[in-house]
């Protein structure tokens, strides 16, 4: 398996700010990803980070409102821009281990907008 | 496409009876299928994962799931819960020839009573 951290663990912000949330994994791993779990709801790809190369967003997630930076291959950011109270959910961070073929989810960043 | 539907937004047991947490997925071909657990203002821990090896599956914490695959589902089961097991379970599939993305089932809340 592997060690996720992320920071911050939770953090209440003021509309229109923005906030960077980092992910930091204990061992190299090519793909990060990004989720968003809006309050009772499931979890959402937000988007795929890859070592080099720009993120890949999912449909309904744009880079200028997530931008995401993938410095090398332990460690990604994910900013939540222009916050308005609708963004105001619990955001993590996972990895995929090429020798398992699974994921591993981050303990997530709890985002209140007011 | 595929798709993943948890059958039942809560389960309700007594502590020391079975539990049944039901999964059906839709998939054009032989997918990948886990399942999660996320504790109160905790991340996500994977629980077992099914891969075509065996089609029951052991888990950690004593539960296991069983691939169906005449039926598409990939229930959970438990022969007897413990008041720990209380927390919200999601059925993921893996989206196809991106093996890497999951999609998340809208979660089932688990509720254990003494």
């Amino acid at each position: 398996s592997a060690v996720i951290s992320q920071k911050p663990s939770r953090d209440i912000c003021q509309r229109g700010t923005s906030l960077t949330i980092q992910c930091q994994v204990d061992s190299q791993v090519t793909m990060m990803f990004w989720y968003r779990q809006q309050p009772g709801q499931s979890l959402t790809l937000i988007a795929t980070a890859n070592q080099g190369s720009e993120a890949t967003y999912e449909s309904g997630f744009v880079i200028d409102k997530f931008p995401i930076s993938r410095p090398n291959l332990t460690f990604s950011t994910l900013t939540v821009s222009n916050m308005s109270p609708e963004d105001s959910s619990i955001y993590l961070c996972s990895v995929d281990l090429a020798t398992t073929d699974t994921q591993y989810f981050g303990p997530g960043t709890r985002l209140t907008v007011l | 496409a595929q798709s993943v539907t948890q059958l039942d937004s809560h389960v309700s047991v007594s502590e020391g009876t079975p539990v049944l947490l039901r999964c059906n997925y839709s998939s054009s071909y032989s997918p990948s299928l886990f399942w999660y657990v996320q504790h109160p203002n905790k991340g996500l821990q994977l629980l077992l994962k099914y891969t075509s090896a065996a089609t029951l599956v052991k888990g950690i914490n004593g539960f296991e799931a069983e691939f169906k695959k005449s039926e598409t589902s990939f229930h959970l089961t438990k022969p007897s819960a413990h008041m720990s097991d209380a927390a919200e379970y999601f059925c993921v599939v893996s989206a196809g020839d991106s093996s890497y993305k999951l999609i998340f089932g809208s979660g089932t809340r688990l509720l254990v009573r003494p």
